[in-house]
């Protein structure tokens, strides 16, 4: 489990403000992935990326920007925050190929909005 | 786009008892079939998987079967206790970047 990081844990931020949530991994998977976590609607993908500097967008993306130039790093950030983000945001990654498909996930990020 | 809706939202049982959370998905190319338990304020962990080549898997108490045909797929928890407790979430993946996840269960395990 410690292999795969986020910071902040908490964060408490104003509409529109710009904020990032780092998330960081040590087994150098290629796969990365942020979701948000919010009552009755599950885990929603936001962002994947396949490889350092590749990057797709997921079923949520919409006020949301990643980059990945790193392989072990995969930073999320909300350019202009608003009330609707107000969540908790998770990283996860998995290897390349493979018998499983699993994902492992980072301990989180709640992030309250104001 | 794919979409896997999950039943019950809440489940309470007493403990010994089974439990049995059942999920339905769109997409007829999904092939892998993960089950994730979050334990509260915790991050989401596997506890089983199914591929679309096989209709059962058993791991300990836990169990997972398929029904490609029907498009649904279910997990067994037999002899529950409370430990059990947690939030499941059911998903699946056509081979893939993306995994749709179910909207949760939350299960009660009385002691």
């Amino acid at each position: 489990d410690a292999g795969i990081t986020q910071s902040p844990r908490y964060k408490i931020t104003e509409t529109g403000r710009q904020v990032t949530l780092m998330c960081h991994q040590t087994w150098s998977h290629s796969y990365m992935f942020w979701y948000r976590q919010d009552l009755g609607h599950g885990l929603r993908l936001i962002y994947y990326s396949a490889a350092a500097d590749i990057t797709d967008k997921g079923e949520v993306p919409d006020g949301y920007v990643v980059s990945r130039s790193k392989t072990e790093n995969f930073p999320l950030t909300l350019e202009s925050a608003t009330r609707s983000q107000t969540s908790v945001y998770f990283c996860a990654s998995r290897e390349q190929g493979g018998v499983s498909y699993e994902q492992y996930f980072g301990p989180g990020t709640r992030l309250t909005v104001t | 786009g794919e979409n896997v809706e999950q039943h019950p939202s809440t489940l309470s049982v007493q403990e010994g008892d089974s439990a049995v959370i059942k999920c339905t998905y769109s997409d007829s190319a999904s092939n892998y079939f993960p089950w994730y338990k979050q334990e509260l304020g915790k991050r989401p962990q596997l506890i089983i998987d199914i591929r679309s080549n096989v209709g059962e898997k058993k791991d300990q108490r836990i169990a997972v079967t398929l029904n490609k045909t029907a498009k649904h797929f279910s997990l067994h928890i037999t002899e529950t206790q409370p430990e059990d407790s947690a939030v499941y979430f059911c998903a699946a993946n056509t081979g893939g970047f993306k995994t749709i996840f179910g909207a949760g269960t939350r299960l009660f395990v009385k002691a």
